[in-house]
């Protein structure tokens, strides 16, 4: 257990609305990460951070924003949802472990845009 | 072309079989190889991280074959329990992750 929460687990929300999902992590990782997943397309990264303040885009970055303002916190932004933005959302953490980087991943959040 | 490709499946397979997955990846420099496991509306977990020697856990066997990048997991005597979505994953290190999109497996009673 790498000790990640997400919140909320499952959010509706109509199309152009905001929404922010929630990472939370309680053993200090340095990187962060979140996917989202869909079928026939595997998990994507969407954006990922490696430090207090430090992200970087993925590949499916586009209509997206991340911030992180504490190294427990990593919070993901849709800033206008569209219905193209249904997913299931995972975060993740990474961590060294006999000299893998290995992930480990947040229990999801399931976002319908209607 | 895709980073990491599995064949989706699905297998369906009885108890006590043995079923193996095999999983290609694309970009020679890449450096770490797992298989996570998924279940039905659940997070990815990690199973195994794949040695270049190959690694054995119990019931499962991994195997990296550089030369021909693939890896492959191997799952002997399957329990009911071992239904679910077998995850490919590669990194190229720096942190970069890709993953398959999965392959199904079931096993009947």
């Amino acid at each position: 257990d790498a000790g990640i929460t997400q919140s909320p687990r499952h959010k509706v929300t109509e199309t152009g609305t905001p929404v922010t999902l929630r990472c939370h992590q309680t053993e200090n990782h340095r990187y962060m990460y979140w996917y989202r997943q869909d079928p026939g397309h595997g998990l994507r990264l969407i954006h990922y951070s490696y430090g207090v303040k430090d992200t970087d885009k993925g590949e499916v970055s586009d209509g997206y924003s991340v911030s992180r303002s504490k190294t427990e916190d990593f919070l993901l932004t849709l800033e206008s949802a569209t219905s193209s933005q249904t997913s299931v959302y995972f975060c993740a953490i990474s961590e060294s472990r006999r000299g893998f980087d290995e992930q480990y991943f947040g229990p999801g959040t399931r976002l319908t845009v209607t | 072309r895709k980073e990491v490709e599995q064949d989706p499946g699905p297998f369906n397979v009885p108890e006590g079989a043995t079923v193996a997955f095999n999983c290609t990846y694309s970009n020679s420099a890449s450096q770490s190889f797992f298989w996570y496991r998924q279940d039905c509306r659940k997070e990815p977990k990690l199973l195994m991280s794949v040695y270049s020697s190959g690694n054995e856990d119990g019931r499962f066997t991994a195997q990296l074959n550089r030369a021909s990048q693939y890896i492959s997991l191997l799952i002997r005597d399957s329990k009911l329990s071992d239904s679910a979505t077998y995850l490919c994953v590669v990194s190229l290190g720096g942190n970069q992750f890709y993953f398959g999109t999965g392959t199904s497996l079931t096993v009947i009673p």
